[in-house]
């Protein structure tokens, strides 16, 4: 356990589908992460909030929605995804993200699959 | 954007010394280095991190040359459920993990 929890552990939806994907850490953490991994290929940055505020949007498309209320929670809105969007999709947390070096704990993830 | 270059894939066979080697010609003067072991499926786990010279916790060591622009993970006498991809990280506000090192241990 690394005091990370992500629900649901498995997804699966259609195209016209509206669903959230949700991330809660134990830590007391001020940094949260939003990652994809698609198969066989590295882990992809998607989000970054610090003291819930976003900090880091790598050019995710919009179909793709993040939420972070407060520190310890977070969300990954999802709406009219492709087939391509099917992937792991992890969550992560830190104690921050202003110093040079942090530790990030990491939770199960989420497999999503869109048909 | 400091930037990571790891060899793709290695084998070894259980109970050797493993040497992970990873090149950040780029690393920033306030930038740590920072190790991650993952599974099939499973969220990374933090092995080490280290900023200059020589650092060891209980699960492995991390040899910083004076330099900075490379870094090696040391697994001591490593066993099959070592088999994993590890990532090396240098990041100040970016995240960017790489492919990784596939590790595969042979009995």
């Amino acid at each position: 356990e690394t005091g990370v929890t992500q629900t649901p552990r498995h997804l699966v939806m259609g195209m016209t589908n509206k669903k959230s994907l949700k991330c809660e850490q134990h830590l007391g953490h001020n940094a949260m992460y939003w990652y994809k991994q698609s198969a066989k290929k590295p882990l992809e940055l998607m989000f970054v909030y610090n003291f819930k505020e976003q900090t880091e949007n790598n050019s995710v498309p919009s179909r793709f929605s993040p939420e972070c209320p407060n520190s310890s929670h977070l969300f990954l809105h999802l709406h009219t995804l492709q087939p391509e969007d099917s992937a792991l999709y992890l969550c992560a947390s830190s104690q921050d993200i202003g110093s040079g070096g942090y530790e990030q704990y990491f939770g199960p993830g989420t497999r999503l699959t869109v048909t | 954007l400091a930037k990571t270059t790891q060899p793709i894939s290695m084998d070894s066979y259980e109970g050797q010394e493993v040497n992970i080697t990873c090149s950040h010609n780029n690393i920033a003067t306030n930038d740590y280095i920072t190790w991650y072991q993952q599974f099939p499926s499973q969220g990374p786990r933090f092995i080490i991190q280290g900023y200059k010279t020589k650092v060891t916790n209980e699960v492995a060591s991390l040899f910083i040359p004076a330099d900075r622009k490379s870094s090696t993970l040391s697994l001591p006498r490593v066993s099959l459920s070592d088999t994993a991809v590890y990532y090396c990280l240098v990041a100040q506000q970016r995240l960017a993990f790489g492919k990784g090192n596939q590790v595969v241990v042979i009995p």
